[in-house]
């Protein structure tokens, strides 16, 4: 099946040290984005990318980054310099107009 | 940069029509859409306009007036399951994509 798969669904993570998220899809997509959520809230661009090898900071990027070495893949690393992490996390890819979401990570920060 | 404005909360009752309201001020513009989601699940999309006018899927529409920098969502025949968030979201220059904080929307009996 086609779609966007986001792993792990949850993660637990201690003060100081970097994760990362993973977000693979297999729908020959250009584009995909990364968003964050926080509870009762927006969904926040993080970053995104439009090709192979290129990706722009959105509206939240500080204490993140990204690579997109491969078209399927745009893992997401949230560093400890993100004073705030704990949410919920979103990655998407976009065809011609629609956006797919991947089922999203809940990242707390114990 | 962008920014959209909706209302946080629509209430109405089952059977009924609502309409969920959206601004935006963009730097380039392709598209507004619309995307819903429950509690605890991802955003699932509903509607693209490119161009000024109505679009019509099933039980929602939606309508983009580019001049006003201003569309709506229009669910009609309510239903209990439709209680859900709503964002609308903007595709601007170098296809940024862009949502709006959200309408949580509540169906009551």
């Amino acid at each position: 099946d086609g779609g966007i798969t986001q792993s792990p669904k949850y993660l637990f993570r201690k003060e100081g040290q970097n994760v990362t998220l993973s977000c693979e899809q297999n729908l020959n997509h250009d584009a995909m984005y990364w968003y964050r959520q926080d509870p009762g809230q927006g969904l926040r661009l993080i970053y995104y990318s439009q090709i192979v090898n290129d990706f722009q900071k959105g509206d939240i990027a500080e204490g993140y980054s990204v690579s997109r070495e491969k078209k399927e893949s745009f893992p997401l690393t949230v560093t400890s310099a993100q004073k705030n992490p704990t949410a919920f996390y979103l990655c998407a890819s976009i065809g011609n107009t629609e956006a797919f979401f991947g089922q999203g990570t809940r990242l707390t920060v114990v | 940069g962008q920014s959209l404005e909706q209302p946080s909360e629509v209430t109405a009752v089952e059977g009924a029509i609502v309409q969920i309201n959206c601004t935006y001020q963009t730097s380039g513009f392709y598209g507004l859409s619309w995307y819903q989601q429950h509690d605890g699940g991802a955003p699932t999309f509903l509607s693209y306009n490119a161009l000024d006018g109505l679009e019509e899927t099933g039980r929602f529409s939606s309508f983009l007036s580019r001049s006003d920098s201003y569309g709506y969502l229009l669910l009609q025949e309510l239903q209990m399951k439709d209680s859900a968030s709503y964002f609308c979201a903007v595709t601007g220059g170098g296809n940024k994509l862009t949502f709006g904080t959200g309408t949580q929307l509540k169906v009551e009996l």
